[in-house]
């Protein structure tokens, strides 16, 4: 159970154009989702935390207008990524919290790259 | 924000070897988690320990947790190629049912057949 099902898992997109980056809870309601931006051979770092029909809450230094976060059901949270560039390929994953044994679980993340 | 730190960040051991990775970290802990990561793949879920147990074990992985020293130490016995990987700790910050995973910097791990 607690599947999250992230998609896409790969796309590469020009200089300039928007990306969106979809979470689906399978079998449990996603109140909250988190995303994370892995650069290579780096760790995981929250981007924000998002809530189902509020606003998301930003980290400190990551660009609320660039990464708009929308959080619109229980099921669904989307992060898309406008006026991509080059700086911004990465590796894009969420998860969100149930309450199973281990707390979290994962999608398995989005590699965005931006030509 | 990081919660802390991981050492080594990298290892590279031979097939058979022990693998010891250790973090620390900042906050009061409600748990501590490790993952593994696979090279530009999602992460899977290797141990959970509270903050009340200081030692774990789950099949050739043993954790322990010193909370006095803002510690833990993930050890993998007798190594496969397959465990060839990253491993992160994370912690929570806030609430426990609502928190933010907050990951350490990870080690990366090379085992050689």
């Amino acid at each position: 159970g607690a599947v999250v099902s992230q998609h896409p898992s790969w796309v590469i997109c020009k200089s300039g154009t928007s990306v969106k980056i979809e979470c689906r809870s399978l079998d449990f309601q996603a109140t909250t989702m988190f995303w994370y931006r892995q650069f290579p051979k780096q760790s995981l770092m929250l981007m924000a935390t998002s809530n189902e029909g509020s606003k998301a809450t930003y980290e400190q230094g990551v660009e609320k207008d660039k990464f708009l976060i929308n959080h619109a059901s229980l099921t669904l949270s989307t992060l898309t990524v406008t006026s991509a560039h080059p700086e911004d390929s990465s590796f894009y994953i969420c998860s969100s919290f149930w309450t199973g044994l281990y707390g979290y679980t994962f999608g398995s993340g989005t590699r965005l790259t931006v030509v | 924000s990081q919660q802390g730190e991981e050492d080594p960040q990298a290892l590279s051991i031979q097939e058979g070897e022990n693998a010891t990775m250790n973090c620390s970290y900042k906050t009061s802990i409600n748990n501590l988690q490790w993952y593994r990561q696979n090279s530009g793949r999602g992460l899977v879920h290797l141990i959970l320990i509270r903050s009340n147990e200081r030692e774990k074990h789950s099949g050739r992985l043993r954790v322990t947790l010193d909370t006095s020293k803002k510690s833990s130490s993930l050890l993998i016995t007798a190594s496969r190629a397959a465990d060839t990987a990253s491993y992160f700790c994370a912690t929570v910050q806030g609430s426990s049912n609502t928190g933010k995973l907050i990951f350490g910097q990870g080690t990366t791990l090379q085992v050689k057949p």
